[in-house]
């Protein structure tokens, strides 16, 4: 039963290429997260998501590209990766966001290596 | 000036000692104060959270917030082997959608 679910849980991939990364949660929460985590373990927000709605965004360049089909998912599209983008990237989700109290609730992260 | 500041240690104690973990924050108007744990090679998880200043007790673990010096902490009690980790103090602001993170404190608890 897993709450926060990332796929895949490791990339490796060329410069230059595209790829995707899944997140689902199953905790019927409002809100969804996108992080990076880079070598020096700082964790950073990149995107936030309320009921699909985009409502953060953290100047990430426009190749990040988050999709939310729905409230349980939220997906981030990677073009043209280059060597920087190398770093952990986790989902988390919270239940009311808008509220003081919103726990986080983290994904497993996914280990992406460009090279 | 970053937005969350921790010593970036490590922090090493002896079993059973008492861990004092600091963070202090820029945004005066930051809401939602949070303690995180992270295991190497895992996703954070959430052990404490405050709104309010004073302190804020759950088990082992206190946590302390100072608004008016921006200022939170972390006091970890008897601490265990188990208890090192990555510990990341992080800091909402209204509506809570967006968290900054600081850039954690390692603990290192000596058997």
């Amino acid at each position: 039963d897993t709450a926060v679910s990332q796929t895949p849980k490791y990339l490796v991939t060329q410069m230059g290429n595209d790829k995707s990364i899944k997140c689902e949660q199953n905790l019927g929460h409002d809100t969804m997260y996108w992080y990076k985590q880079d070598s020096k373990k700082f964790l950073k927000i990149m995107f936030s998501y309320n009921n699909k709605e985009l409502i953060i965004n953290e100047t990430v360049p426009n190749r990040f590209s988050p999709k939310s089909p729905d409230k349980a998912h939220l997906n981030l599209h990677i073009n043209s990766l280059e060597l920087g983008d190398s770093a952990v990237y986790f989902c988390a989700s919270s239940h009311v966001a808008g509220s003081s109290y919103n726990e986080q609730f983290f994904g497993p992260g996914t280990r992406l290596t460009v090279l | 000036q970053k937005e969350v500041e921790q010593n970036s240690g490590p922090l090493s104690v002896p079993e059973g000692a008492i861990a004092s973990l600091n963070c202090t924050y820029s945004d005066r108007g930051s809401q939602s104060f949070f303690w995180y744990r992270q295991y190497s090679g895992k996703s954070p998880e959430l052990i404490m959270f405050i709104y309010s200043n004073g302190d804020k007790e759950d088990g082992r673990f206190t946590a302390q917030l100072n608004k008016a010096s921006q200022y939170v902490s972390l006091l970890i009690r008897d601490s265990q082997p188990s208890d090192s980790a990555t510990y990341l103090c992080a800091v909402s602001n209204t509506g809570g959608f967006k968290t900054i993170f600081g850039a954690g404190t390692r603990l290192f608890v000596k058997a």
